[in-house]
C-alpha cells in the first residue's frame, strides 16, 4: 500500500520567512501527490497535486512543491509566509483500489506564522 | 455553484444512541468519499461510492458503520449503537470522475462527540 510521512507535527516561522514542510512517500509505482490544507472548523482545501507531468508543481496562494524520485519526497514550500497561512497542512498519495483512488493521508502538519 | 455540504456540523450523542450524518455532494459528481478524522490526526478513509454503488466499505471500523446513497447523489452515513472512540471528524468528499487526477472536494465536516 501507498503510504505518506510528514516530518515534523509542528512548524513555526516569521512572518516573511520561508516556509517548508516535508512529506516523503512511499510507492512502487509512480503516485499522485497531493497537498492540502485545513483551517480550523473547515474541510480541507487542494493546495497542489503532482501528477507526473512536471516535477515542480505550483499550487495556490503562492505555495509549491518539488516531485524527487530519488528522495521519495514531495516537500511542499513558500518563499515568504504570511499569518494568513496559519493552519493544518496535509500531504496525501492517491492509491487505485477497489475504492477508486482514495486519499492516503499523512499525520499532518500544524503550521504556526509568528509575527 | 455550492461546494459539498454536511449536515449536522455538530453532534452529540451518548453512547448507545444511533446517529446519522448527511452528506451533499456537488451535483453530477460520481464519485463520492467518507473519511474518518481523529484529533490530531490526518483523515482515513472510510468508504467509496461511485454514483449509488458502494464499491468499496472496507475502511469502515465495524458492522456498526453503514453508508448509503440510494439515488447517486445524497449520501448518509449511520453509526449504531455509538461508542466513545467513534468520536471524531467524519469529512464527505465528491469527486466529478473516477481517476486519480480528478480533485476531490471536501465538505466542512461532523463533528460527533460521544459522551
Amino acid at each position: 500500500a501507498q503510504s505518506v510521512t510528514q516530518l515534523g507535527s509542528h512548524v513555526s516561522v516569521s512572518e516573511g520567512a520561508l516556509v517548508l514542510l516535508r512529506c516523503n512517500y512511499s510507492s512502487s509505482v509512480p503516485p499522485y501527490l497531493f497537498w492540502y490544507v485545513q483551517y480550523p472548523n473547515q474541510g480541507l482545501q487542494l493546495l497542489l497535486k503532482y501528477t507526473s507531468a512536471a516535477t515542480l508543481v505550483k499550487g495556490i496562494n503562492g505555495f509549491e512543491a518539488e516531485f524527487k524520485k530519488s528522495e521519495t519526497s514531495f516537500h511542499l514550500t513558500k518563499p515568504s509566509a504570511h499569518m494568513s497561512d496559519a493552519a493544518e497542512y496535509f500531504c496525501a498519495v492517491s492509491e487505485y483500489s477497489n475504492s477508486g483512488y482514495a486519499l492516503n493521508f499523512g499525520k499532518g502538519t500544524s503550521l504556526l506564522v509568528t509575527p | 455553484g455550492a461546494g459539498v455540504s454536511q449536515s449536522p456540523r455538530y453532534k452529540v450523542a451518548k453512547r448507545g444512541q444511533d446517529v446519522a450524518l448527511r452528506c451533499d455532494p456537488i451535483s453530477g459528481h460520481v464519485s463520492l468519499f467518507w473519511y474518518q478524522q481523529a484529533l490530531g490526526q490526518g483523515p482515513e478513509f472510510l468508504t467509496y461510492f461511485q454514483n449509488e454503488a458502494q464499491l468499496d466499505k472496507s475502511g469502515l471500523p465495524s458492522d456498526r458503520f453503514f453508508a448509503e446513497r440510494p439515488e447517486g447523489s445524497v449520501s448518509t452515513l449511520k453509526i449504531q449503537r455509538t461508542q466513545q472512540e467513534d468520536s471524531a471528524v467524519y469529512l464527505c468528499a465528491s469527486s466529478s470522475g473516477t481517476g486519480g487526477l480528478h480533485e476531490q472536494y471536501f465538505g466542512p465536516g461532523t463533528r460527533l462527540t460521544v459522551t
